[in-house]
């Protein structure tokens, strides 16, 4: 199946710092994705669609000054987490879309704010 | 607002036997449906997508779809204790292939 790599898998940051993740498309390209957060023992909770070359789509309830996403190319999204807190502590996953064939999922990231 | 619903467990099974998890939702004209595992401190994975009423079976899994009932199942045959894990079902919400997720149904397959 399709590829999608996430970097880094862990960071332990602190508080009031800003944390960069990145989610590529290793073969093929992708004008969609999609950033995600998962507590313990909960599904998945759609934050964000990532547009290539255009803003992001937020959901309701999520800070667009705090997440930031950029999708400069078909085959990188970023989020930064910016002045990050403890309760921002999650597991944070992309997906890449291939239209209605699904999406495949990156590795993941725990972060934790110290 | 679009949903979709699964009892989330956990549901407990011998192993090498049936495991049937469940989903419905709520859109009628979702075109796409799908099946994630996922394994605890991990993201989910792919194994199934059905797209038509009736069966479609991969190995040891089979994903039935009934669109009248919008309700769509995933039944894994001879389970084995690697078959434990958190799955979710997945609807296309037809907006560039966005998905809509259920809370996910927890499967333990006891040796």
């Amino acid at each position: 199946g399709a590829v999608v790599s996430q970097h880094p898998s862990r960071v332990i940051c602190k508080s009031g710092t800003s944390v960069k993740i990145e989610c590529r498309s290793l073969d093929f390209q992708a004008t969609t994705m999609f950033w995600y957060r998962q507590f313990p023992k909960q599904s998945l909770m759609l934050m964000a669609t990532s547009n290539e070359g255009s803003k992001a789509t937020y959901e309701q309830g999520v800070e667009k000054d705090k997440f930031l996403i950029n999708h400069a190319s078909l085959t990188l999204s970023t989020l930064t987490v910016t002045s990050a807190h403890p309760e921002d502590s999650s597991f944070y996953i992309c997906s890449a879309s291939l239209g209605a064939g699904g999406a495949f999922f990156g590795q993941g990231t725990r972060l934790t704010v110290v | 607002q679009k949903e979709v619903e699964q009892n989330s467990g956990p549901l407990s099974v011998p192993e090498g036997a049936i495991a049937s998890l469940n989903c419905t939702y709520s859109d009628r004209v979702s075109q796409s449906f799908f099946w994630y595992r996922q394994y605890s401190g991990k993201s989910p994975e792919l194994i199934m997508s059905i797209y038509s009423n009736g069966d479609k079976e991969d190995g040891r899994f089979t994903a039935q779809l009934n669109k009248a009932s919008q309700y769509v199942s995933l039944l894994i045959r001879d389970s084995q204790p690697s078959d434990s894990a958190t799955y979710l079902c997945a609807v296309n919400d037809n907006q560039g292939g966005k998905l809509i997720f259920g809370q996910g149904t927890e499967l333990s397959v006891k040796p």
